[in-house]
Protein backbone atom coordinates (compact mmCIF):
# COMPACT_ATOMS: atom_id res chain seq x y z
CA UNK A 1 0.00 0.00 0.00
CA UNK A 2 1.36 3.00 -1.20
CA UNK A 3 1.93 5.43 1.89
CA UNK A 4 2.74 9.54 2.11
CA UNK A 5 3.51 10.58 5.78
CA UNK A 6 4.27 14.60 5.27
CA UNK A 7 5.80 16.19 8.99
CA UNK A 8 7.28 19.33 9.77
CA UNK A 9 4.65 22.15 9.70
CA UNK A 10 3.48 24.64 12.58
CA UNK A 11 3.25 27.94 13.20
CA UNK A 12 5.84 30.42 12.59
CA UNK A 13 6.19 34.31 12.37
CA UNK A 14 6.99 36.15 8.80
CA UNK A 15 10.05 36.06 7.75
CA UNK A 16 10.93 32.29 9.15
CA UNK A 17 12.06 28.92 7.97
CA UNK A 18 10.42 25.62 7.79
CA UNK A 19 11.84 22.15 6.91
CA UNK A 20 8.58 19.79 5.95
CA UNK A 21 9.24 16.11 5.53
CA UNK A 22 7.36 13.50 3.57
CA UNK A 23 8.46 9.43 4.36
CA UNK A 24 7.52 7.56 1.14
CA UNK A 25 6.68 3.70 1.68
CA UNK A 26 4.91 1.11 -0.57
CA UNK A 27 6.06 1.72 -3.40
CA UNK A 28 9.68 2.60 -5.31
CA UNK A 29 10.30 5.78 -4.51
CA UNK A 30 13.50 6.36 -6.97
CA UNK A 31 11.20 5.80 -9.97
CA UNK A 32 8.62 8.52 -9.59
CA UNK A 33 8.57 12.53 -9.67
CA UNK A 34 7.43 13.90 -6.44
CA UNK A 35 5.74 17.02 -5.77
CA UNK A 36 4.26 19.19 -2.95
CA UNK A 37 0.82 20.94 -3.54
CA UNK A 38 -0.58 23.18 -0.94
CA UNK A 39 -3.40 24.33 -0.18
CA UNK A 40 -4.58 27.59 1.65
CA UNK A 41 -7.91 27.59 4.01
CA UNK A 42 -11.08 28.23 1.71
CA UNK A 43 -8.90 27.68 -1.45
CA UNK A 44 -8.13 25.19 -4.58
CA UNK A 45 -4.94 23.24 -4.58
CA UNK A 46 -1.57 25.06 -5.77
CA UNK A 47 1.38 22.93 -7.02
CA UNK A 48 4.16 24.51 -5.20
CA UNK A 49 7.02 22.47 -6.75
CA UNK A 50 8.10 19.62 -8.14
CA UNK A 51 11.52 17.08 -8.27
CA UNK A 52 11.95 14.19 -10.76
CA UNK A 53 13.19 10.99 -9.83
CA UNK A 54 16.57 11.52 -9.31
CA UNK A 55 16.89 15.05 -7.71
CA UNK A 56 18.72 16.36 -11.00
CA UNK A 57 15.70 18.48 -11.86
CA UNK A 58 13.18 20.91 -9.86
CA UNK A 59 10.24 22.98 -10.72
CA UNK A 60 8.88 26.22 -8.64
CA UNK A 61 6.03 28.00 -8.68
CA UNK A 62 6.85 31.66 -9.13
CA UNK A 63 5.67 32.50 -5.86
CA UNK A 64 8.25 30.35 -3.99
CA UNK A 65 10.80 30.74 -6.04
CA UNK A 66 14.46 31.84 -4.58
CA UNK A 67 12.63 31.10 -1.69
CA UNK A 68 11.53 27.07 -1.24
CA UNK A 69 14.00 24.47 -2.26
CA UNK A 70 12.58 21.11 -3.21
CA UNK A 71 15.16 17.88 -2.27
CA UNK A 72 15.04 13.72 -1.95
CA UNK A 73 17.01 11.70 -0.42
CA UNK A 74 16.34 7.96 -2.14
CA UNK A 75 18.08 6.14 0.20
CA UNK A 76 16.09 7.12 3.08
CA UNK A 77 12.45 7.42 0.94
CA UNK A 78 12.34 11.01 1.54
CA UNK A 79 11.03 13.68 0.02
CA UNK A 80 11.69 17.24 1.98
CA UNK A 81 10.50 21.10 1.38
CA UNK A 82 13.02 23.75 2.82
CA UNK A 83 10.93 27.29 3.45
CA UNK A 84 12.74 30.00 3.92
CA UNK A 85 11.53 33.50 4.34
CA UNK A 86 8.09 33.04 4.87
CA UNK A 87 4.87 34.86 4.10
CA UNK A 88 1.73 35.07 5.62
CA UNK A 89 0.32 33.92 2.02
CA UNK A 90 2.40 30.93 2.66
CA UNK A 91 -0.41 29.65 5.33
CA UNK A 92 -1.63 26.11 3.38
CA UNK A 93 -2.01 22.73 4.31
CA UNK A 94 1.13 21.21 2.63
CA UNK A 95 0.64 17.55 0.68
CA UNK A 96 3.16 15.29 -0.59
CA UNK A 97 2.46 14.25 -3.58
CA UNK A 98 3.34 11.35 -6.38
CA UNK A 99 3.42 12.11 -9.69
CA UNK A 100 2.82 9.55 -12.33
CA UNK A 101 4.20 10.41 -15.61
CA UNK A 102 3.15 7.29 -17.60
CA UNK A 103 -0.55 9.12 -16.61
CA UNK A 104 0.07 12.33 -17.89
CA UNK A 105 1.38 13.97 -14.80
CA UNK A 106 -1.29 12.72 -12.45
CA UNK A 107 -1.09 13.11 -8.76
CA UNK A 108 -2.40 9.86 -7.87
CA UNK A 109 -1.42 9.32 -4.28
CA UNK A 110 -1.27 12.83 -1.66
CA UNK A 111 -0.20 12.16 1.83
CA UNK A 112 -2.53 13.28 4.99
CA UNK A 113 -1.50 17.25 4.55
CA UNK A 114 0.97 18.93 7.27
CA UNK A 115 -0.53 22.30 8.22
CA UNK A 116 1.95 25.96 7.89
CA UNK A 117 0.74 28.68 9.63
CA UNK A 118 2.96 31.84 9.25
CA UNK A 119 2.01 34.95 11.88
CA UNK A 120 2.60 38.52 11.42
CA UNK B 1 0.64 29.62 -16.22
CA UNK B 2 -2.33 28.26 -17.71
CA UNK B 3 -5.47 28.88 -16.08
CA UNK B 4 -8.35 26.84 -16.01
CA UNK B 5 -11.87 27.81 -16.10
CA UNK B 6 -14.17 25.59 -14.43
CA UNK B 7 -17.68 25.62 -14.04
CA UNK B 8 -20.09 26.11 -12.48
CA UNK B 9 -18.41 26.77 -9.12
CA UNK B 10 -21.27 25.08 -6.94
CA UNK B 11 -24.28 22.87 -7.66
CA UNK B 12 -27.27 21.17 -5.42
CA UNK B 13 -28.35 17.62 -6.80
CA UNK B 14 -30.36 15.08 -5.60
CA UNK B 15 -28.90 10.82 -5.06
CA UNK B 16 -29.60 9.48 -8.49
CA UNK B 17 -29.20 12.66 -10.64
CA UNK B 18 -26.66 12.80 -13.59
CA UNK B 19 -24.39 15.88 -13.00
CA UNK B 20 -21.85 17.71 -15.40
CA UNK B 21 -18.99 19.80 -14.56
CA UNK B 22 -16.75 21.26 -17.53
CA UNK B 23 -13.17 22.97 -17.55
CA UNK B 24 -11.95 24.92 -20.36
CA UNK B 25 -8.01 25.58 -20.22
CA UNK B 26 -6.56 29.26 -21.30
CA UNK B 27 -4.71 27.52 -23.93
CA UNK B 28 -4.23 23.79 -25.50
CA UNK B 29 -3.28 21.07 -23.62
CA UNK B 30 -3.52 18.60 -25.84
CA UNK B 31 -5.19 15.33 -23.07
CA UNK B 32 -3.28 16.48 -19.99
CA UNK B 33 -6.13 16.82 -17.88
CA UNK B 34 -7.26 14.89 -14.64
CA UNK B 35 -10.01 15.38 -12.48
CA UNK B 36 -10.17 14.75 -8.64
CA UNK B 37 -12.65 15.66 -5.82
CA UNK B 38 -12.48 15.85 -2.34
CA UNK B 39 -13.55 16.05 0.66
CA UNK B 40 -13.51 18.04 3.90
CA UNK B 41 -10.79 17.71 6.07
CA UNK B 42 -9.12 15.09 3.45
CA UNK B 43 -6.63 15.43 0.96
CA UNK B 44 -7.83 15.65 -3.25
CA UNK B 45 -8.57 11.91 -4.82
CA UNK B 46 -7.67 11.29 -8.68
CA UNK B 47 -10.73 9.81 -10.01
CA UNK B 48 -10.11 10.60 -13.59
CA UNK B 49 -6.51 10.94 -16.07
CA UNK B 50 -5.54 11.58 -19.43
CA UNK B 51 -8.75 13.29 -19.73
CA UNK B 52 -10.72 10.58 -20.17
CA UNK B 53 -9.43 7.14 -18.44
CA UNK B 54 -10.81 6.01 -14.92
CA UNK B 55 -8.58 5.79 -12.36
CA UNK B 56 -8.39 2.37 -11.18
CA UNK B 57 -10.67 1.60 -7.79
CA UNK B 58 -12.73 4.40 -8.85
CA UNK B 59 -16.40 3.74 -9.71
CA UNK B 60 -17.53 3.50 -13.39
CA UNK B 61 -20.43 6.27 -12.99
CA UNK B 62 -17.49 8.66 -13.13
CA UNK B 63 -16.48 9.70 -17.20
CA UNK B 64 -14.33 12.03 -18.51
CA UNK B 65 -14.70 13.74 -21.97
CA UNK B 66 -13.53 16.41 -24.22
CA UNK B 67 -15.56 18.53 -26.86
CA UNK B 68 -13.59 21.20 -28.81
CA UNK B 69 -11.49 22.86 -26.12
CA UNK B 70 -13.27 21.88 -23.04
CA UNK B 71 -13.29 19.04 -20.67
CA UNK B 72 -16.27 17.52 -18.75
CA UNK B 73 -16.24 15.68 -15.97
CA UNK B 74 -19.81 13.65 -15.60
CA UNK B 75 -21.37 11.53 -12.80
CA UNK B 76 -24.39 9.61 -14.58
CA UNK B 77 -25.74 8.82 -11.60
CA UNK B 78 -24.94 10.88 -8.06
CA UNK B 79 -24.18 8.81 -4.82
CA UNK B 80 -24.53 9.54 -1.34
CA UNK B 81 -20.49 9.83 -1.23
CA UNK B 82 -20.30 11.58 -4.41
CA UNK B 83 -21.17 14.98 -2.14
CA UNK B 84 -17.77 16.58 -2.48
CA UNK B 85 -15.59 19.56 -3.89
CA UNK B 86 -14.11 18.73 -7.52
CA UNK B 87 -11.34 19.95 -9.63
CA UNK B 88 -10.14 19.79 -12.89
CA UNK B 89 -5.87 20.16 -13.23
CA UNK B 90 -4.09 20.52 -16.26
CA UNK B 91 -0.27 18.70 -16.08
CA UNK B 92 0.65 20.22 -19.62
CA UNK B 93 2.46 22.67 -18.56
CA UNK B 94 3.93 22.99 -14.71
CA UNK B 95 3.45 24.59 -13.01
CA UNK B 96 0.40 22.34 -12.73
CA UNK B 97 -2.67 24.42 -12.08
CA UNK B 98 -6.33 23.81 -10.97
CA UNK B 99 -9.83 24.87 -11.51
CA UNK B 100 -11.69 26.68 -9.00
CA UNK B 101 -13.44 23.92 -8.02
CA UNK B 102 -17.27 23.09 -8.15
CA UNK B 103 -19.10 22.25 -4.90
CA UNK B 104 -21.57 19.78 -5.51
CA UNK B 105 -24.19 19.44 -2.35
CA UNK B 106 -27.12 17.94 -1.61
CA UNK B 107 -30.61 19.50 -3.03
Amino acid sequence: EVQLVESGGGLVQTGGSLRLSCAASGFTFSAYWMNWVRQAPGKGPECVSRIDSDGSSTNYVDSVKGRFTISRDNAKNTLSLQMNSLRVEDTAVYYCVRGSAIQKNSNDYWGQGTLVTVSS
Amino acid sequence: DIQMTQSPSSLSASVGDRVTITCRPSQSISNYVNWYHQKPGKAPKLLIYAASTLQKGVPSRFSGSTSGTDFTLTISSLQPEDFATYYCQQSYIYPWTFGQGTKVDIK
